[in-house]
C-alpha cells in the first residue's frame, strides 16, 4: 500500500521567512496530493492539493510542487505569519483493485512561525 | 447544513463498554470516511462508503470496530469492548464526487477516552 513519509517533524522559523515541507510517496499510480492544516483542537482543513498532470501550484503565498520521477512533493509557505502556526499534514491516495479508496497522511510537521 | 458534524465531541468510557459515534457529511456528498488520529500523527483511514455500499473495510483495526452509513446519508461508527488503546480521536470527512481525487472535508471529531 501507499506509504507517505514528511519532514521535518518541527520547523521553526521566523515570522516573515519562508518554509519548506517536504514529502515522499511510494506508489506510482499515486495522482493527487492535498495538504491539510491542523490548528490546535480543530479539524484538518485542505490548504492546497495538487494532481499529477502538474508540476506546481500556487495560492496566494502558498505553493506546492510535484515532482513525480522521485515521488516527492513538497509545501512551500512565503511571507509566514503567526497565523501560520499549525501542524500540516501531507497525504496521498490509498488505491486497492477497485480503485482510490481513502487516503494516506504524513506524519505531519509542525510549524512554528517565531515573531 | 455547512460543515461535516459528529457527534458527540468528547466520550469517556469504560473499558469492556461499547461506543457509537455519528457522523452527518455535508448533504450532497456521497462519500463519507471513518479516519482514526493519535496524538503526534495523521489520520489513519479505516473505511469508506459510497452512498449506503461500504467499498473497504479491511483497514478497520479490529473485528470489534464496524461502520454504518444506512440510508446513505448519516453513518455510525461502533466499536465494541472498549480497550485503553482505542482512545484517540475519530474523524468523519465526507467529499462530493466518486474518487478521492477531490477535496475531503473533515468535521469536528470525536474524541474518546477510555479509562
Amino acid at each position: 500500500g501507499e506509504n507517505v513519509e514528511q519532514h521535518p517533524s518541527t520547523l521553526s522559523v521566523q515570522e516573515g521567512d519562508s518554509a519548506v515541507i517536504k514529502c515522499t510517496y511510494s506508489d506510482s499510480a499515486s495522482n493527487y496530493f492535498p495538504w491539510y492544516k491542523q490548528e490546535l483542537g480543530k479539524r484538518p482543513q485542505l490548504i492546497i492539493d495538487i494532481r499529477s498532470n502538474v508540476g506546481e501550484k500556487k495560492d496566494q503565498r502558498i505553493a506546492v510542487t510535484l515532482n513525480k520521477t522521485a515521488k516527492h512533493f513538497s509545501l512551500h509557505i512565503t511571507e509566514t505569519q503567526p497565523e501560520d502556526s499549525a501542524v500540516y499534514f501531507c497525504a496521498a491516495p490509498i488505491y486497492s483493485g477497485g480503485g482510490a479508496d481513502g487516503l494516506t497522511f504524513g506524519k505531519g510537521t509542525h510549524l512554528i512561525i517565531q515573531p | 447544513d455547512t460543515g461535516v458534524s459528529q457527534d458527540p465531541r468528547h466520550k469517556i468510557t469504560k473499558r469492556g463498554q461499547n461506543v457509537t459515534f455519528r457522523c452527518d457529511p455535508i448533504s450532497e456528498h456521497n462519500r463519507l470516511y471513518w479516519y482514526r488520529q493519535t496524538l503526534g500523527q495523521g489520520p489513519e483511514f479505516l473505511t469508506y462508503f459510497q452512498n449506503e455500499a461500504q467499498l473497504e473495510k479491511s483497514r478497520l483495526l479490529s473485528d470489534r470496530f464496524s461502520a454504518e452509513r444506512p440510508k446513505g446519508s448519516f453513518s455510525t461508527l461502533e466499536i465494541q469492548r472498549t480497550e485503553q488503546g482505542d482512545s484517540a480521536m475519530y474523524l468523519c470527512a465526507s467529499s462530493l464526487e466518486a474518487g478521492v481525487n477531490t477535496e475531503a472535508f473533515f468535521g469536528q471529531g470525536t474524541r474518546l477516552t477510555v479509562v
